[in-house]
């Protein structure tokens, strides 16, 4: 089945590390985004690429990276330098431009211990 | 636009009335508008869409509304189901997608 898979579903990392999240999707959609989502709040943009080899930055950057070397994956790293790294967070995928609904995956809950 | 700090606002309606959603969107030069409902844990599932030359487009039980003069989005929701409950966002698309703030949706029995 087509679709959008992020994993794992919940992931702890502790104070100092770096976690990468796994995005993948075989849509064959050509734009994929990310966005963090905290308790009781909306979606906030972090990145986003809307071909292999190059990315955007959304409005939350700071401490988080990207790569784009394939058009089925997205991984997100989060840094050390994310101060507050607790969140839900959404990997989507859509055609690039165009008019059609980005789809979403199952979110990943990264908890800081 | 952001919704930084903000706590999602919550509408109440009773199961059978009809529930109206509303959502400003903040780029003028945006042309196409989605809608999303998300519900506990899970990921933001595709309601309907509207492209910036419409004003008005309807799906089962749902109806989207678009006023570009006041950049002003609304999801209508004929008689409201429990299965309802759920937060809603809206959405607006450019080079990017970006999210309003969303509503949560109360559905009482």
């Amino acid at each position: 089945d087509g679709g959008i898979t992020q994993s794992p579903k919940y992931l702890f990392r502790k104070e100092g590390q770096n976690v990468t999240l796994s995005c993948e999707q075989n849509l064959n959609h050509d734009a994929m985004y990310w966005y963090r989502q905290d308790p009781g709040q909306g979606l906030r943009l972090i990145y986003y690429s809307q071909i292999v080899n190059d990315f955007q930055k959304g409005d939350i950057a700071e401490g988080y990276s990207v790569s784009r070397e394939k058009k089925e994956s997205f991984p997100l790293t989060v840094t050390s330098a994310q101060k507050n790294p607790t969140a839900f967070y959404l990997c989507a995928s859509s055609t690039q431009g165009g008019d059609t609904e980005a789809f979403f995956g199952q979110g990943t809950r990264l908890t800081v211990v | 636009g952001e919704s930084v700090g903000l706590h999602l606002p919550t509408l109440s309606v009773q199961e059978g009335d009809n529930s109206i959603i509303n959502c400003a969107y903040s780029n003028s030069a945006s042309d196409y508008f989605i809608w999303y409902k998300q519900e506990s844990g899970k990921g933001p599932q595709f309601i309907i869409d509207i492209r910036s030359n419409m004003d008005k487009r309807q799906g089962q039980r749902v109806t989207v509304l678009l006023n570009k003069t006041v950049k002003h989005l609304s999801l209508q929701i004929a008689a409201t189901q429990p299965g309802d409950s759920a937060v809603y966002f809206c959405a607006e698309r450019r080079d990017k997608l970006v999210f309003g703030a969303g509503t949560i949706l109360r559905v009482k029995s």
